[in-house]
């Protein structure tokens, strides 16, 4: 079955410096796709990022970054000079389906809370 | 303009009650999603349609019926509220099959208590 694990439950950075989001997942399907939400606490879920399994490059956002390592599974969120914004939860999702069968239901990990420090 | 957008944004209600969410978006996709996210966090599917027709309907109890009028709304209704049903239940829409379909947008969530 498909899962997605978030083993980070919080996470401190200093402004300016990068940090890394962990995520692994498992899945028997050849097609799938990754993605990143930010949820701050107002409540919202923003998108950030999003890497399919095929491409072939990491996918990069302005300040984010998806380091995608397929055969270990993993995908990564990189944040590049954390700003006091960036203090939320950030999800790691996979959207579960292949073919005819991708309804894009996503399924959701654990979530980290990261906050910022100044 | 919001693209993903739920009413109400809060809600609280007593236990038996029956009430409802609405959702719609005008991104023009052809699927839409409602989610929960529990006292933990956690999210988890609980419907979807696309073109206005069920593709997703996860074990969640009767008591919650989803209806799609139009593949821009999703209203979820909720009969005989139990207090665990006590959650953030956020709203998502894609479409599916486009390369742009990649990107799932959520509403900002509906918060409901039950008391």
């Amino acid at each position: 079955a498909q899962k997605i694990t978030q083993t980070q439950p919080g996470m401190f950075v200093q402004e300016k410096e990068a940090v890394t989001l962990d995520c692994t997942y498992d899945t028997s399907d050849p097609s799938y796709g990754l993605f990143w939400y930010k949820q701050p606490s107002s409540g919202e879920m923003i998108f950030l990022i999003y890497q399919g399994s095929y491409d072939q490059q990491n996918a990069t956002e302005g300040r984010y970054s998806l380091n995608f390592q397929k055969a270990r599974k993993s995908a990564n969120l990189v944040i590049s000079a954390s700003q006091l914004g960036d203090s939320a939860m950030y999800f790691c999702a996979m959207r579960e389906g292949y073919g005819s069968s991708n309804t894009g239901k996503l399924i959701f990990g654990q979530g980290t809370t990261l906050q910022v420090k100044p | 303009d919001t693209a993903v957008s739920q009413t109400p944004k809060y809600l609280v209600t007593q236990m038996g009650n029956d009430k409802s969410i609405k959702c719609e978006q005008n991104l023009g996709h052809d699927t839409m999603y409602w989610y929960k996210q529990d006292s933990k966090k956690f999210l988890k599917i609980m419907f979807s349609y696309n073109n206005k027709e069920l593709i997703i309907n996860e074990t969640v109890p009767n008591r919650f019926s989803p209806k799609s009028p139009d593949k821009a709304h999703l209203n979820l209704h909720i009969n005989s509220l139990e207090l665990g049903d006590s959650a953030v239940y956020f709203c998502a829409s894609r479409s599916l099959g486009t390369a742009s379909g990649n990107t799932i947008y959520f509403g900002e969530g509906s918060w409901l208590t039950v008391v």
